[in-house]
């Protein structure tokens, strides 16, 4: 079992609608929670952390995090085609010295 | 966010050349630098952890004659591609954690080409 796993996708929404992109872990000690877009051929920026219970928004992008289930996730509010990426989940374990990643989720927003 | 300068952003080199990628955190001290490697349409592989004094801890499968590792000071470390091969093409990203908050911030990539 992977450590995170995230569905590759692709997810195709229409603009302005709501996009929603889910990860789990395996790991009950993860304690930081992030959300990463990466654009083809460029490198992941960062765009949410979270690493409480609930909902934590900023802007246009939410993130939950539920750690009794073990899953993050999140949610693209009226999505624009500029969003269309991959969204990469990754998950701090133990310390602050290991991240891992999901395998991304491809995300396309049709104008 | 925190800016991580990664160089060269892309490189063409011959087999059996050997290659120094720097990746420099300008404005944090990064206590731990991370190096992946990403292979087209595929997810971020960690190939080591590298902390500012001390020897990299390189994952598994990942030789560490092979990719050097340096990290001489909190703002710069170097990833040394020796006697590269074709094999060896793909897009090598480095990212530093700052002591603060715990984020991981990524440099721009660097593109290899082995022919």
């Amino acid at each position: 079992q992977k450590e995170v796993e995230q569905n590759s996708g692709p997810l195709s929404v229409p603009e302005g609608a709501i996009a929603s992109l889910n990860c789990t872990y395996s790991d009950r000690g993860s304690q930081s929670f992030f959300w990463y877009r990466q654009y083809s051929g460029k490198s992941p920026e960062l765009i949410m952390s979270i690493y409480s219970n609930g909902d934590k928004e900023d802007g246009r992008f939410t993130a939950q995090l539920n750690k009794a289930s073990q899953y993050v996730s999140l949610l693209i509010r009226d999505s624009q085609p500029s969003d269309s990426a991959t969204y990469l989940c990754a998950v701090n374990i133990g310390n602050f010295n290991k991240f891992y990643f999901g395998s991304g989720t491809k995300l396309n927003v049709k104008p | 966010g925190a800016v991580v300068s990664q160089h060269p952003s892309r490189v063409i080199c011959k087999s059996g050349t050997s290659v120094k990628i720097e990746c420099r955190s300008l404005d944090f001290q990064a206590t731990t630098m991370f190096w992946y490697r990403q292979f087209p349409k595929q997810s971020l592989m960690l190939m080591a952890t590298s902390n500012e004094g001390s020897k990299a801890t390189y994952e598994q499968g990942v030789e560490k004659d092979k990719f050097l590792i340096n990290h001489a000071s909190l703002t710069l470390s170097t990833l040394t591609v020796t006697s590269a091969h074709p094999e060896d093409s793909s897009f090598y990203i480095c990212s530093a954690r700052g002591r603060a908050n715990g984020k991981l911030f990524f440099g721009s990539g660097t593109q290899l080409s082995v022919l």
